[in-house]
């Protein structure tokens, strides 16, 4: 069975730019997540589908963060502008109704 | 609001002896209770969960972990730590709506 798969797995740009990051999760996982990751803290949740409905995006920056998913499978978060806290991996993750999260290898992002 | 303690930033033990990481949490209903474990530059990896019955659940690598209701805690533990153990071990805590959140981590770190 095919993993989460992620890209890219590493971005640099400057401050203000933009940046996207895909996500492909587990066929047939309804859930889909993604989290920030900052260095030496746990993953923060910043949104959540269920199918390609928006079931929690309580802490996600709207004012530069976006997120969709597209025919409920595959999901694209993007940043625009960039700030310089955004630097960060950006971990995708899906789950079925069993609970437990399978997460990608990440997209690290550093932002200059 | 659900939240996830981990106590201990690092956790130092000698191979062979046994391993104890913590881990308190805080829901408003049924917990299910996750441990994750994070290698270098990879995403996390699902050890084992806690929905309902046995206190005692047993996971990947001989890793089991005890629920106690009375004191909301959910340790990790392992009989006999190898080196290959050390990592980055999260719990994490789903309440409802599947929305699960992490906490900080602990840095196992297993001296041969």
């Amino acid at each position: 069975e095919a993993g989460v798969a992620q890209s890219p797995r590493y971005k640099i740009i400057e401050k203000r730019q933009s940046v996207a990051f895909w996500c492909n999760p587990i066929s047939g996982h309804a859930t889909l997540y993604w989290y920030q990751q900052i260095l030496g803290q746990g993953p923060k949740l910043l949104i959540q589908f269920q199918n390609n409905g928006v079931v929690d995006d309580s802490q996600l920056p709207k004012d530069r963060f976006s997120a969709e998913r597209l025919k409920g499978v595959d999901s694209t978060l993007k940043i625009q502008p960039a700030k310089l806290e955004d630097s960060a991996v950006y971990l995708c993750a899906s789950s079925s109704d069993t609970g437990e999260l399978f997460f990608g290898e990440g997209s690290r992002l550093t932002v200059l | 609001a659900q939240s996830v303690a981990q106590p201990e930033d690092q956790v130092n033990v000698a191979e062979g002896n046994p391993l104890t990481v913590k881990c308190t949490y805080s829901v408003s209903g049924n917990p299910y209770l996750f441990w994750y474990v994070q290698y270098p530059n990879r995403g996390l990896q699902f050890l084992l969960k806690y929905i309902t019955g046995d206190n005692l659940v047993k996971g990947s690598y001989g890793f089991e972990a005890e629920f106690n209701k009375s004191q909301t805690s959910f340790h990790l533990k392992k009989p006999s730590a190898l080196v290959s153990d050390s990592a980055l071990y999260f719990c994490a805590v789903r309440e409802g709506g599947f929305k699960t959140i992490f906490g900080a981590g602990t840095r196992l770190f297993v001296k041969a």
